[in-house]
């Protein structure tokens, strides 16, 4: 079964630096997102992605956050200067379709990147 | 804005039927979905409503009523790997298809 994938699956950083977590969305599938998990609390969406644009942000994707589609198959998401308060687990997800149709609009999860900033 | 609501924990026997519930208020509704996450790992989908209604799906089942803002996950026949964080989301009409989580609850199954 297509899965998403994360990489890396861990990532310890110093505050100030610049991250780039990867994933590679199930194959066929048009929309893209990242949430993030604080250890304990819930899952928060950071933002939605399609047809190379940003269709909709959260206020925590401020501009230290960008997204990108480099190629084909990657999806990315850029912290330029990283805080002590961006240590979380960041989750990519993927759909078929982004709205209509809930079956096509589910959101597939992948394994996330646990990132600690120190 | 969106406000959803689950029950922090929740205990039950393996091989017992267990009632997760979940309450919403939003702007607008586009459907509601029941992800399953073990700890450290990544939600896992187990069923959406856009209808009221129940929906069922092997063990799990789960049901909407759009006019009272309620839903709920049904787990029969509990297995201990059952043990796990059940999420509920709304995603709300508009936009790129953002899902608000609830906080969870987290399922703890006893033999």
């Amino acid at each position: 079964e297509p899965e998403v994938t994360q990489t890396p699956s861990h990532q310890v950083t110093q505050m100030g630096q610049e991250v780039i977590l990867r994933c590679v969305p199930i194959s066929n599938h048009l929309y893209f997102y990242w949430y993030r998990q604080i250890l304990g609390q819930k899952v928060e969406f950071l933002v939605s992605f399609y047809n190379n644009e940003i269709s909709e942000k959260s206020e925590i994707f401020d501009d230290q956050f960008s997204v990108e589609r480099p190629d084909g198959s990657n999806f990315t998401l850029k912290i330029r200067s990283t805080k002590l308060e961006d240590s979380a687990m960041y989750f990519c997800a993927s759909s078929e379709a982004g709205f209509g149709l809930a079956r096509l609009g589910t959101q597939y999860f992948g394994p996330g990147t646990r990132l600690l900033v120190l | 804005g969106q406000n959803i609501d689950q029950p922090t924990e929740m205990t039950a026997t393996e091989g017992a039927i267990v009632q997760i519930n979940c309450t919403y208020q939003t702007s607008g509704f586009n459907g509601l979905f029941w992800y399953q996450q073990h700890a450290g790992e990544a939600p896992t989908f187990l069923s959406y409503n856009v209808l009221d209604g129940l929906e069922e799906k092997g063990r799990f089942s789960s049901f909407l009523s759009r006019s009272k803002g309620y839903s709920y996950l049904l787990l029969k026949e509990l297995q201990m790997k059952d043990s796990a964080s059940y999420l509920c989301a709304v995603r709300a009409t508009g936009g790129g298809n953002k899902l608000t989580f609830g906080t969870g609850t987290q399922l703890k199954v006893e033999l």
